[in-house]
């Protein structure tokens, strides 16, 4: 199978900071990247679907600003989470979409703002 | 509404063979993802479905039936490691991963 890698997976900043979250398919081309975010005890929620080349389409109320999505190149996409707040405090997921169907995840980041 | 079945808890024994079911009802379907979960970490993909059939990997293997909304995971050779929350998950129309509430194995000696 396909292989995301997700870095870092685990990550404690300070209140008021940016964390950068990558989100790489090692071996194979993803147009389409997704973003996820858990809440504890909670289904996964899409946040934004990342296009490379162009702007992510971000999920009603989800705020741009604060969750940056940059796809600058077919194997990576990034989610700054940016002036962190402890209610930002989540598991974020990103899986890679290969051809048209199949979406491989990565491991999953574990954000804790302090 | 959306709904993703699975059995809350389960007990097997170190070198059995178990079987998670896992029932579902979407809106549209775009694969079937099994992940397992040791406390308090990440969840691990361990297989994805988009066919039906039987995918076999090692001591772990997942079937998917699309017309009966319905998949299991079956582990061999049990081992305490195997200890852990089994979760299923699909993606829909919309590629919005709908999670269940994940399945409690528990491996005895």
């Amino acid at each position: 199978g396909a292989v995301v890698s997700q870095h870092p997976s685990r990550v404690i900043c300070k209140s008021g900071t940016s964390v950068k979250i990558e989100c790489r398919s090692l071996d194979f081309q993803a147009t389409t990247m997704f973003w996820y975010r858990q809440f504890p005890k909670q289904s996964l929620m899409l946040m934004a679907t990342s296009n490379e080349g162009s702007k992510a389409t971000y999920e009603q109320g989800v705020e741009k600003d604060k969750f940056l999505i940059n796809h600058a190149s077919l194997t990576l996409s990034t989610l700054t989470v940016t002036s962190a707040h402890p209610e930002d405090s989540s598991f974020y997921i990103c899986s890679a979409l290969k051809g048209d169907t199949e979406a491989f995840f990565g491991q999953g980041t574990r954000l804790t703002v302090v | 509404g959306q709904n993703i079945d699975q059995p809350t808890e389960m007990t097997a024994t170190e070198g059995a063979i178990v079987q998670i079911n896992c029932t579902y009802q979407t809106s549209g379907f775009n694969g079937l993802f099994w992940y397992q979960q040791h406390a308090g970490e990440a969840p691990t993909f361990l297989s994805y479905n988009v066919l039906d059939g039987l995918e076999e990997k090692g001591r772990f293997s997942s079937f998917l039936s699309r017309s009966k909304g319905y998949s299991y995971l079956l582990l061999k050779e049990l081992q305490m490691k195997d200890s852990a929350s089994y979760l299923c998950a699909v993606l829909d129309s919309n590629y919005q991963l709908i999670w269940g509430a994940g399945t409690k194995l528990i491996i005895k000696p």
